[in-house]
């Protein structure tokens, strides 16, 4: 079966630390990866998305990804966390086959304290 | 980048009335559209995928006479929540794809 696995509820980091919020998953066929970040009472925004090519994936705000297929993950990761990162951020998955459906992981949130 | 609306952004209805959403790609055409259910502090539920044309594709579980998806338009496609009862109450939110899925900000139902 096909999921994504968020293992930690919460993150919690002091400002100007690096963060990484954890994302491994389990398909079959190559893997689409993506992250998204909801912020209260909002929809997704998209982060960023690993399809093919360079392991490392660059997004917006400064937010990046390492695809590792031997460990099968895709962490979210960030060098220096500001407080106005935190939100709900969730990992999801499509697959070759899978008619382009997102699988979620649980969601993560991250809070930056000052 | 990709924009997607949806309206309302909140309603409120009486048990037993119906409830129309609307999802829009303002900047794009998509085929396929998405609809997602989100409870309290929950993961995203997919319920069905909607495509332009064509009949709904329904997630195991999730009643199609109840849930009604119209896709009429390659920009527009709408949820009708029928005979609303409080346990449809929710967080709704649309997605819709070009390369990748892009949300629109959600709606929360609340029925009384």
């Amino acid at each position: 079966a096909q999921s994504v696995a968020q293992p930690e509820d919460q993150v919690n980091v002091a400002e100007g630390n690096p963060l990484t919020v954890k994302c491994t998953y389990s398909v079959s066929g190559n893997p689409y990866l993506f992250w998204y970040v909801q912020y209260p009472n909002r929809g997704l925004q998209f982060l960023l998305k690993y399809i093919t090519g360079d392991n490392l994936v660059k997004g917006s705000y400064g937010f990046e990804a390492e695809f590792n297929k031997s460990q099968t993950s895709f962490h979210l990761k960030k060098p220096s966390a500001l407080v106005s990162d935190s939100a709900l951020y969730f990992c999801a998955v499509s697959f070759s086959g899978g008619y382009n459906k997102l699988i979620f992981g649980a969601g993560t949130r991250l809070a930056v304290h000052p | 980048g990709a924009v997607v609306s949806q309206h309302p952004s909140r309603v409120i209805c009486k048990s037993g009335t119906s409830v129309k959403i609307e999802c829009r790609s303002l900047d794009f055409q998509a085929t396929t559209m998405f609809w997602y259910r989100q409870f309290p502090k929950q993961s995203l539920m997919l319920m069905a995928t909607s495509n332009e044309g064509s009949k709904a594709t329904y997630e195991q579980g999730v009643e199609k006479d109840k849930f009604l998806i119209n896709h009429a338009s390659l920009t527009l496609s709408t949820l009708t929540v029928t005979s609303a009862h409080p346990e449809d109450s929710s967080f709704y939110i649309c997605s819709a794809k070009e390369e990748t899925q892009y949300f629109g900000p959600g709606t929360r139902l609340l029925v009384l």
